[in-house]
């Protein structure tokens, strides 16, 4: 079982960055699938979730109505669209997948890939 | 501020006892699971105990969880150098609709 996660990198205030996560090693179109993130020198923020099938999908309140999470089953995907960055989304985004059956809130998260680095600066 | 609570830091010698408390709320810890996850610096986190007190094949039995109420507490028995990261709680929290974890603990092993 296997998560990559790629596509960060230096943007300035107010610009996007799509994150990918190519996932390995499993079904990746029955599980749940999370991104968190871990600011410098900061603990692990929840970002998103999104269910196998895409019809439930959760926001932490911090990045509503600018992160868009998606995947793609056919391609062993998933995604993160950042719009609208701020400084404050500087750090280690990390991809994990949730639990394959039942609730999503009843399953962990494990794997966890190695995460990729956002800077957010002008 | 994290919406669940963890003292920061935690010590202790080779072949001690330490807990790690969590404090959430009745919407949090009080009516959803607990999960303790370690992290590492540099490294991908790893779930330590899932659904409150159970651990996944490969984490030694030193390590044990329990919960009660809007409380959470992860046990690590003889304490090891390796044992030494910073350790997490994470609960589903219905009235975010959303996961929440905890300010994290820095376990350091003297």
């Amino acid at each position: 079982v296997r998560l990559v996660e790629s596509g960060g990198g230096l943007v300035k205030p107010g610009g996007s960055l799509r994150l990918s996560c190519a996932a390995s090693g499993f079904t990746f179109s029955s599980y749940c699938m999370n991104w968190v993130r871990q600011a410098p020198g900061k603990g692990l923020e929840w970002v998103s979730s999104i269910s196998s099938s895409s019809s439930y999908i959760y926001y932490a309140d911090s990045v509503k109505g600018r992160f868009t999470i998606s995947r793609d089953n056919a391609k062993n995907s998933l995604f993160l669209q950042m719009d609208s960055l701020r400084d404050d989304d500087t750090a280690v985004y990390y991809c994990a997948r949730g639990g394959n059956s039942g609730y999503q809130k009843d399953n962990w998260f494990d794997p966890w890939g190695q995460g990729t680095l956002v800077t957010v600066s002008s | 501020q994290s919406v669940l609570t963890q003292p920061p830091s935690a010590s202790g010698t080779p072949g001690q006892r330490v807990t790690i408390s969590c404090s959430g709320s009745s919407s949090s810890i009080g009516s959803n699971y607990v999960f303790w996850y370690q992290h590492l610096p540099g490294t991908a986190p790893k779930v330590l105990i899932y659904r409150n007190d159970q651990r996944p094949s490969g984490v030694p039995d030193r390590f044990s969880g329990s919960k009660s109420g809007t409380s959470a507490s992860l046990a690590i028995s003889g304490l090891r150098s390796e044992d030494e990261a910073d350790y997490y709680c994470a609960s589903w929290d219905g009235s975010l609709s959303g996961w929440v974890f905890g300010g994290g603990t820095k376990l350091t092993v003297l």
